[in-house]
């Protein structure tokens, strides 16, 4: 059980375009899901805690208007990358908090800005 | 802010070697902790967990963490490593110890030789 998916779990686009991708809780309610982002090498970096029926919460120095967030149900958050560039490439990926407090992760998003 | 330091980037064991791992917090309160693994292209799998009680703490394929709070410290153990141990280790904290988004360490690459 706590299962955690992610669509597409990789995405190339061309600069100045918008990229949706989708976390859901398989077998689980969530209603907050949590946007990291990890670049090669490095750790995760949370960006936003995306809450079900209501605005994310951004950490300092992620730009909202640029990762829209939007938690639609309690089995579904996605992250809108809006016009993005290639320094918008990373693997992006998300968290939902499961049975027994622990975070469940999903397997990543690829984005490659060409 | 919670943060949190691995000391190792890079560790290269034998099998059969003993492996610790460092980690270390920053915020002295009630604090959770907890280890993730992530193996090659897959996702964050959860290691272990430390919320409170019995401060070593076992969890899955063999691996154990202590727990000590002179120290600020959460080290990862595991007397006898595989090859199928080769993965990147992160340590996290909640940042606060609230809510379930994590701050999560640098990360170290453990590379087990055959």
């Amino acid at each position: 059980g706590a299962v955690v998916s992610q669509h597409p779990s990789r995405v190339i686009c061309k600069s100045g375009t918008s990229v949706k991708i989708e976390c859901r809780s398989l077998d689980f309610q969530a209603t907050t899901m949590f946007w990291y982002r990890q670049f090669p090498k490095k750790s995760l970096m949370l960006m936003a805690t995306s809450n079900e029926g209501s605005k994310a919460t951004y950490e300092q120095g992620v730009e909202k208007d640029k990762f829209l967030i939007n938690h639609a149900s309690l089995t579904l958050s996605t992250l809108t990358v809006t016009s993005a560039h290639p320094e918008d490439s990373s693997f992006y990926i998300c968290s939902a908090e499961g049975p027994t407090d622990t975070q469940y992760f999903g397997p990543g998003t690829r984005l490659t800005v060409l | 802010a919670q943060s949190v330091s691995q000391h190792n980037h890079h560790v290269i064991l034998s099998e059969a070697a003993s492996l610790e791992l460092g980690c270390n917090y920053s915020y002295g309160g009630t604090v959770n902790l907890f280890w993730y693994v992530q193996y090659p292209g897959q996702h964050l799998q959860l290691l272990l967990k430390y919320f409170s009680g019995d401060p070593l703490v076992k969890g899955i394929k063999g691996f154990e963490a202590e727990f000590i709070k002179s120290k600020f410290s959460f080290n990862l153990r595991k007397p006898s490593v595989q090859w199928s141990d080769t993965a990147e280790y992160f340590c996290a904290v909640p940042p606060y110890n609230q809510g379930g988004k994590l701050i999560f360490g640098q990360g170290t690459e453990l590379s087990v030789k055959p």
